[in-house]
């Protein structure tokens, strides 16, 4: 069986610091990942997808994760926030078929 | 290319009546899911359907919930005699034939409030 943990529910960085939102995975399979935004009532857009190629996986807007097999983890980090950052953030896996497993999310605030 | 779309945004609606949410996938999109967001959670999957077939709905709640995606037209999601705790919202994602696994695309979703 699969499963997303989201380490934290909140993470408060200043604007111009650096930015980590944990994610850990646990999967039978080789896992696809994912990591998308959503901003206030707003639909969810994609930063990222790892599915076996390169481990460093850059996304839009200066996002970037690592897949880490034997720590299980795919940490999503950009190395300075923007206001325009604040929003919430999921973690999601995908193991071979169809089905995606969506974290519980991880609400980013960017104080000014 | 226009994106998924999901008509209506927003919809209240009485317990005791229906509720029928549309979604209408990208270009060249043959497959939809169905999402539900309760507040402050992340989405639960609820329904996998290609068209005029239902592959996988092990997400969807036994009873009053229905989904379909005729071959012309959009999907629906029904929601018969809604309750309070029905009050999520509601999100479509499609994607190319074979390809769910690693590339879904969402619309904006239907916020369902039930009064």
């Amino acid at each position: 069986a699969q499963s997303v943990t989201q380490l934290d529910s909140h993470v408060s960085v200043s604007e111009g610091t650096p930015v980590l939102l944990r994610c850990n995975y646990s999967s039978s399979y080789s896992p696809s990942l994912f990591w998308y935004v959503q901003h206030p009532n707003k639909g969810l857009q994609l930063l990222l997808k790892y599915t076996s190629a390169a481990t460093l996986v850059k996304g839009i807007n200066g996002f970037e994760a690592e897949f880490k097999k034997s720590e299980t983890s795919f940490h999503l980090t950009k190395p300075s926030a923007h206001m325009s950052d604040a929003a919430e953030y999921f973690c999601v896996v995908s193991t071979g078929g169809f089905k995606t497993i969506f974290g519980a999310g991880t609400r980013l605030f960017v104080k000014a | 290319n226009a994106g998924v779309m999901q008509n209506p945004r927003h919809l209240v609606r009485r317990r005791g009546q229906e509720a029928r949410l549309r979604c209408s996938p990208m270009k060249g999109h043959s497959h939809v899911y169905w999402y539900r967001q309760l507040p402050e959670e992340g989405l639960k999957f609820m329904v996998y359907l290609q068209k005029e077939n239902i592959i996988d709905e092990s997400g969807m709640p036994k009873e009053r919930f229905s989904a379909e995606f005729p071959k012309e037209g959009p999907s629906i999601l029904r929601i018969q005699q809604v309750v309070r705790g029905d009050s999520a919202a509601y999100f479509c994602a499609s994607s190319p034939p074979g390809r769910g696994q690693i590339e879904q695309y969402f619309g904006p979703g239907t916020r369902l409030t039930v009064t």
